[in-house]
């Protein structure tokens, strides 16, 4: 059954540096989508990309995030200065977004995620 | 605006029946529900659409009040594999396709 993979499983790094997070979505799913989640808290939204450009974005997608889909299969998510607080598992999903007028009803698959430690 | 989930934690007996409610103070188009275990993705379970449709695991069944906007997860016969904390995801007329998630119900179903 086709999935969502992430890649690296886990990333330690240094307060200030810059991550790159990546997933390859379920080939034929055409939205895309970051979520976070704080370890013992609900899943966070932060981001979701459709068609090469940002769909939509939560609060906490500020300006030392970006996303990108640099090739036909890869969708990552750069966090550029990173912070203490931005230790978390983060997510990818995709839905597979054939009737954009039904997306809202699309399943989203999620990956298995990366879990992110900042020190 | 997050969904708010009741009961916060559940413990069963193998076998037992279980109810998990999910309400929104906003207009729902869909309610989904996942599962996830300890260390792991949320799993996909149900998808309840304004409406009626519905799309998801045939032993596993939910409801969803329009009116009342409340979707309830009703797990039946537990097995100890129904373990983990059960999230509803919805999206209402402001949160376009992303999901906002409630804060789970931890299931822990004992041997």
């Amino acid at each position: 059954e086709p999935e969502v993979t992430q890649t690296p499983s886990h990333q330690v790094t240094q307060m200030g540096q810059e991550v790159i997070l990546r997933c390859v979505p379920i080939s034929n799913h055409l939205y895309f989508y970051w979520y976070r989640q704080i370890l013992g808290q609900k899943v966070e939204f932060l981001v979701s990309f459709y068609n090469n450009e940002i769909s939509e974005k939560s609060e906490i997608f500020d300006d030392q995030f970006s996303v990108e889909r640099p090739d036909g299969s890869n969708f990552t998510l750069k966090i550029r200065s990173t912070k203490l607080e931005d230790s978390a598992m983060y997510f990818c999903a995709s839905s597979e977004a054939l009737h954009l007028a039904r997306v809202h009803t699309d399943t989203q698959y999620f990956g298995p995620g990366t879990r992110l430690t900042v020190l | 605006q997050q969904p708010v989930q009741s009961p916060q934690a559940v413990i069963l007996r193998e076998g037992e029946d279980a109810v998990i409610n999910c309400s929104s103070s906003k207009a729902l188009y869909s309610v989904h529900w996942y599962r996830q275990k300890h260390g792991e993705a949320p799993v996909f379970l149900m998808i309840l659409l304004k409406g009626g449709e519905q799309k998801g695991h045939e032993k596993i069944s939910a409801s969803f009040n329009e009116k009342k906007q409340q979707s309830s997860l009703y797990l039946t016969a537990s097995q100890l594999s129904y373990s983990g904390t059960y999230f509803c995801g919805t999206r209402d007329g402001n949160s376009g396709y992303a999901l906002n998630f409630g804060k789970g119900t931890s299931l822990l179903v004992t041997p």
